[in-house]
């Protein structure tokens, strides 16, 4: 059964680090790419970037200065990092598989 | 970027009538390979986006044949034959042709 959790701090200060974590089961992260996608309050879905299969990486050219996406491949697990969070990344962000397989999403607070 | 516009921002309809929603996007979505990757995902509230339907007509196995989906290079659309109580939310059409992916803004169905 494909399964993917993101988990991370609910609360994060502006300017500051935002790191998620997106653990899946049910498939290995060596045959499936993951991506990450977010959604701003009442708002739509922005596709943020993946990590490929074989490791590389794509970005949203209009976060690529701030995101960086990477895996632990022997704990199933992918990683997202962005740096100099402001207001507007407050939202729900979503690790899933291939948009295919989406996990249950982590919200996000930038705020002081 | 491909810009995904869709039609109409919201609609309402009782259980049993027909529902089509239209995708239009600013590049064609044929690609190189002969494929056109245009997708349709549902979004129930308070929950993660589900798939629905992928290179423009093809259903997932978990979906309701009350689905289709037809069109080619820029312009697309979502049908349901017979709207259920369990199809409202809001649906997102998104191209894997071109990056960075991109969504529609998608469309709110309501029952009456």
């Amino acid at each position: 059964q494909v399964q993917l959790k993101e988990s991370g701090p609910g609360l994060v200060q502006p300017s500051q680090t935002l790191s998620l974590t997106c653990t899946v089961s049910g498939f290995s992260l060596t045959s499936y790419n993951v991506h990450w996608v977010r959604q701003p309050p009442g708002k739509g879905l922005e596709w943020m970037g993946v990590i490929w299969s074989g490791g590389n990486t794509d970005y949203n050219s209009a976060l690529k200065p701030r995101l960086s996406i990477s895996r632990d491949t022997s704990k199933s697990q992918v990683f997202l990092t962005m740096n100099s969070l402001q207001t507007e990344d407050t939202g729900i962000y979503y690790c899933n598989r291939n948009l295919n397989y989406w996990g249950q999403g982590v919200m996000v607070t930038v705020s002081s | 970027d491909v810009v995904m516009t869709q039609t109409p921002v919201s609609l309402s309809l009782a259980i049993g009538q027909p529902a089509s929603i239209s995708c239009k996007s600013s590049q064609s979505l044929l690609g190189t390979s002969g494929k056109t990757f245009l997708n349709w995902i549902l979004q129930r509230p308070g929950q993660s986006p589900k798939r629905l339907i992928y290179q423009v007509s093809k259903l997932y196995s978990e979906v309701p044949d009350r689905f289709s989906g037809s069109g080619s290079e820029t312009e697309f659309t979502l049908k349901i034959s017979r709207v259920e109580a369990e199809d409202l939310g809001v649906y997102y059409c998104w191209q894997g042709t071109h990056f960075p992916l991109t969504f529609g803004s998608g469309t709110k169905l309501e029952i009456k």
